[in-house]
């Protein structure tokens, strides 16, 4: 069964980049069906997709982060990765990774099917 | 952006009688392959959020048939047919036709 662990610092300092590393374990990121995301949710607010990546290097973003984002798949590990530069403030959220099975180019869509945990990210000096 | 609208925010439910949630879209969610690309996911307290229904009205996975949605375009409709102490959360819409994918906003089901 797949699942996505999210790892990384739990502190960053305004202005500094955050870093966050979904590692993928019972199953691969280079299944050319799937398209690896990253969604976050603001302390009692809702969610917000970051982006996603394919398992090939194939990006979308957000068009309110894209200055900011760079999400990158690492396939000789089964990871993927967020870099959020110039964080503030309002970057404080919990920040989920998640598979999608379809959409964009591809003629089927499944949903977003499996979720990690999620992990907390505060921007505070 | 393709805007997502939910309502009711907030719905207070008795166990054992049913619920709706209505989910509107700013834009047709009706991709070139017949599917409407609208997704249904549940946020319990302290979770993360899971998947309900996909492209409308498919189950994920393990959903009981208490659930189930409908609609086509931009109208769409969750309907939880006895709801259980279980089913307390977060109700999100999400569309995946275009980039950026977008969120309703959320309704919260809390039982009576």
């Amino acid at each position: 069964q797949l699942q996505l662990q999210e790892s990384g610092p739990g502190l960053v300092k305004p202005s500094e980049t955050l870093s966050l590393t979904c590692t993928v374990s019972g199953g691969s990121i280079s299944n050319d069906t799937f398209y690896w995301g990253w969604i976050r949710q603001p302390p009692g607010k809702g969610l917000e997709w970051i982006g996603s990546v394919y398992y090939s290097g194939s990006t979308y973003y957000n068009p309110s982060l894209k200055s900011r984002v760079t999400i990158s798949a690492e396939t000789s590990k089964n990871q993927f990765s967020l870099q959020l530069r110039s964080v503030s403030a309002a970057d404080t959220s919990i920040y989920y990774c998640a598979k999608q099975r379809g959409g964009y180019l591809f003629s089927f869509y499944s949903g977003m099917d499996v979720w990690g945990q999620g992990t907390t990210v505060t921007v505070s000096s | 952006d393709i805007v997502m609208t939910q309502s009711p925010l907030a719905l207070p439910v008795t166990p054992g009688e049913a619920a709706s949630i209505s989910c509107r879209s700013s834009q047709s969610l009706l991709h070139g392959n017949g599917y409407n690309y609208l997704d249904w996911y549940l946020q319990k307290p302290g979770q993360s959020p899971q998947l309900l229904i996909y492209v409308g009205s498919n189950r994920a996975s393990g959903v009981p048939d208490r659930f189930s949605g409908s609609g086509s375009g931009t109208h769409f409709t969750l309907k939880i047919s006895r709801v259980e102490a279980d089913d307390v959360g977060v109700y999100y819409c999400m569309q995946a036709l275009q980039t950026p994918v977008t969120f309703g906003q959320g309704t919260r089901l809390e039982i009576k």
